[in-house]
């Protein structure tokens, strides 16, 4: 089956800097690829997706970028503010899969006033 | 508003009592799956179900059961065979086929007194 690793489990910015988060995957049929954000006490809510015809996709002051080849796709959040600090979990699935979405272990993103 | 319910937001289980969380959800969607997150760590797979009166097992279903009756319930009974039980359970829906994200509850704290 699907096995994602998602790096690193913690991460601290000032505001105003950058945050990247990485993420591997081991199925290569694997075509769907989104990232959620999770605030304490809350359900995860999807932020950004990216499917496999496609390399990069942006939306704001997230991105999130996909090498297909290397298995690995990361999240990319600019000019961070205090809200953006949350849990974000990656995940991938591939069509027609039963089981779905294997998701990440999360990184605990804490953006410093 | 759309969405999925989940309830109580927070239970309490006495040792060797079975206990029953809710979840609901109006989005039409065909598919709904269990989580269970523990502190610091990601997503486990208890359940889910595709289609209504169909659901299979996840990586840890052990002491956890469910039914899937009608398509807007989803219902997940803690069972007395589940050893360690306090978590935060976390319900979601999608479309089948899914490509596409998942749509999260806000999540039940169940805590063993």
């Amino acid at each position: 089956g699907e096995n994602v690793e998602q790096h690193p489990s913690t991460l601290s910015v000032q505001e105003g800097d950058s945050a990247v988060i990485k993420c591997t995957y081991s199925d290569s049929a694997s075509n769907y690829f989104p990232w959620y954000k999770q605030e304490l006490g809350k359900g995860p809510q999807l932020i950004i997706d990216i499917r496999s015809n496609v390399g990069e996709k942006k939306d704001q002051r997230i991105a999130v970028t996909l090498n297909k080849t290397a298995k690995h796709f990361s999240l990319h959040i600019t000019e961070t503010q205090p809200e953006d600090s949350a849990v974000y979990f990656c995940a991938a699935s591939r069509s027609g899969s039963a089981r779905q979405l294997t998701f990440g272990s999360g990184t605990q993103l804490t953006v410093l006033p | 508003d759309g969405g999925i319910t989940q309830s109580p937001k927070y239970l309490f289980r006495k040792e060797g009592q079975n206990v029953t969380l809710s979840c609901e959800q109006n989005l039409n969607h065909d598919a709904m799956y269990w989580y269970r997150q523990d502190p610091g760590q990601g997503l486990r797979l208890i359940y889910y179900s595709q289609i209504v009166n169909d659901f299979q097992k996840g990586d840890i279903a052990e002491g956890y059961s469910v039914s899937r009756e009608k398509k807007e319930s989803f219902p997940l009974t803690v069972t007395s065979a589940q050893k360690n039980p306090t978590a935060f359970y976390l319900c979601a829906s999608s479309i089948v086929p899914t490509n596409y994200g998942y749509t999260f509850g806000s999540g039940t704290r169940l805590t063993v007194v």
